[in-house]
């Protein structure tokens, strides 16, 4: 299995441009999320999907937009990029549901934004 | 707004000591729970984890305890290494307001080790 895999791995975008980073697991889990990290901080959460077609909003989500069409994919779109969302993006998923408890999250390798 | 984050704790430990990392957790429900850590320019990676039926678990060099009393979980290093040096940090499972499963996860610590 290739786990958790993130596209890009760096980005710079200027004020205002728009991305979508992209974020696919490979062990069926049905819970997926995306956290941001700043410099020296510690992972805030910005969305995350209890399964495909269900998504909710983290602590930080503005600025931000998720959507969830497969187990395999969840997409974190920026429409308006601003210096404030420049960050490390980290995706994750793990796994909960018949009779398993959700346990450990998979980290991807994260992909690194500077928007300028 | 956005709520405004707090830096990193830091903690500088000689190679070779003992390292204790603490965290305090907030939801006296939360039944499992799990330490993770991430070097530089990584993601976090799971080290390991605890159910709330058990007061210490042991792994390779590391151990951690919990306290329920008092809502706290501490990470030992046993003889450390310079690659422990790394962001620690800790997450406690409970549920959502909607009823899900969640993992919440905590400040973390920065661990430097001293040549």
């Amino acid at each position: 299995n290739a786990g958790v895999t993130q596209t890009p791995k760096f980005r710079i975008l200027k004020i205002g441009q728009s991305m979508t980073l992209q974020c696919t697991q490979d062990m069926n889990h049905n819970y997926m999320y995306w956290y941001r990290q700043d410099p020296g901080m510690g992972l805030k959460l910005i969305y995350y999907s209890v399964g495909a077609g269900i998504t909710d909003k983290g602590e930080v989500p503005n600025g931000y937009n998720v959507s969830r069409s497969t187990t395999e994919d969840f997409p974190l779109r920026l429409e308006l990029a601003a210096p404030s969302q420049t960050s490390v993006y980290f995706c994750a998923s793990s796994y909960s549901g018949r009779g398993i408890k959700l346990s450990e999250q998979y980290f991807g390798p994260g992909t690194r934004l500077t928007v300028t | 707004g956005e709520s405004v984050g707090l830096h990193l704790p830091t903690l500088s430990v000689q190679e070779g000591d003992n390292s204790i990392i603490n965290c305090a957790y907030s939801n006296s429900a939360s039944d499992y729970f799990i330490w993770y850590k991430q070097e530089s320019g990584k993601g976090p990676q799971f080290i390991i984890d605890i159910r709330s039926n058990m007061d210490k678990r042991q792994g390779q060099r590391v151990t951690v305890l919990l306290n329920k009393t008092v809502k706290h979980l501490s990470l030992q290093i046993a003889a450390t290494q310079p690659g422990d040096s790394a962001v620690y940090f800790c997450a406690e499972r409970g549920v959502s307001n909607f009823g899900n499963e969640k993992l919440t996860f905590g400040t973390g610590t920065r661990l430097t080790i001293i040549p």
